[in-house]
């Protein structure tokens, strides 16, 4: 099946830092990408829909200048978390359709802790 | 607001047997319900999905019953292993391809 890469797997910054994470597509072009934000043992919840060559779209009560998104080509989607505070410690998962549009390929994650 | 509700929140099954969790929607929009399984520390990966058109769809020991008109839909693991231990999310996505996630049940078979 399709792979979905992301990078960091982790990462540790000091509050008020900025920190930017890479969602890939390795085998498949994705026009359009998704991010989710998961609490431990809680659910995955639908950040923002990045669009290739377009602004994202972001879901109700997520901050857009928070949460900035940059779709910079057919594999590469980034989500950057500017100004990061304990409160956005989270686990970051992003995803990609594949070829029929309907299957999403999840990457493996990127846990963030902000100290 | 959550789109999609799912239940239970924990479920231990013994070795062996049936393990059904359930979820419903609202959103009559969407077309396409898949289920993930995910382990801690990990992505989400598709087990199952079904369409509205068909009520049953079955791959190995997965099940997904489908009630159209209920706006239900359930996942059933047979002869459940100690290697389906996870958190099993339901979800519903439709035109737009967003994904919304049920709350997760967290699935322990015990030898």
């Amino acid at each position: 099946g399709a792979v979905v890469s992301q990078h960091p797997s982790w990462v540790i910054c000091k509050s008020g830092t900025s920190v930017k994470i890479e969602c890939r597509s390795l085998d498949f072009q994705a026009t359009t990408m998704f991010w989710y934000r998961q609490f431990p043992k809680q659910s995955l919840m639908l950040m923002a829909t990045s669009n290739e060559g377009s602004k994202a779209t972001y879901e109700q009560g997520v901050e857009k200048d928070k949460f900035l998104i940059n779709h910079a080509s057919l594999t590469l989607s980034t989500l950057t978390v500017t100004s990061a505070h304990p409160e956005d410690s989270s686990f970051y998962i992003c995803s990609a359709p594949g070829g029929d549009q309907e299957t999403q390929y999840f990457g493996p994650g990127t846990r963030l802790l902000v100290l | 607001q959550q789109q999609v509700k799912q239940s239970p929140q924990s479920l231990i099954v013994q070795k062996g047997g049936i393990s059904i969790i359930n979820c419903a929607y609202e959103n009559t929009a969407f077309d396409y319900f898949p289920w993930y399984q995910q382990f801690p520390g990990k992505g989400p990966a598709l087990l199952i999905a079904i369409r509205p058109d068909v009520s049953e769809k079955k791959e190995g020991r997965f099940t997904i019953s489908f009630n159209k008109s209920a706006k239900q839909f359930s996942l059933h693991i047979m002869d459940s292993q100690p290697g389906d231990s996870a958190t099993y999310f339901c979800a519903a996505s439709g035109a737009g391809n967003q994904f919304y996630f049920g709350t997760g049940t967290s699935l322990t078979v015990i030898p």
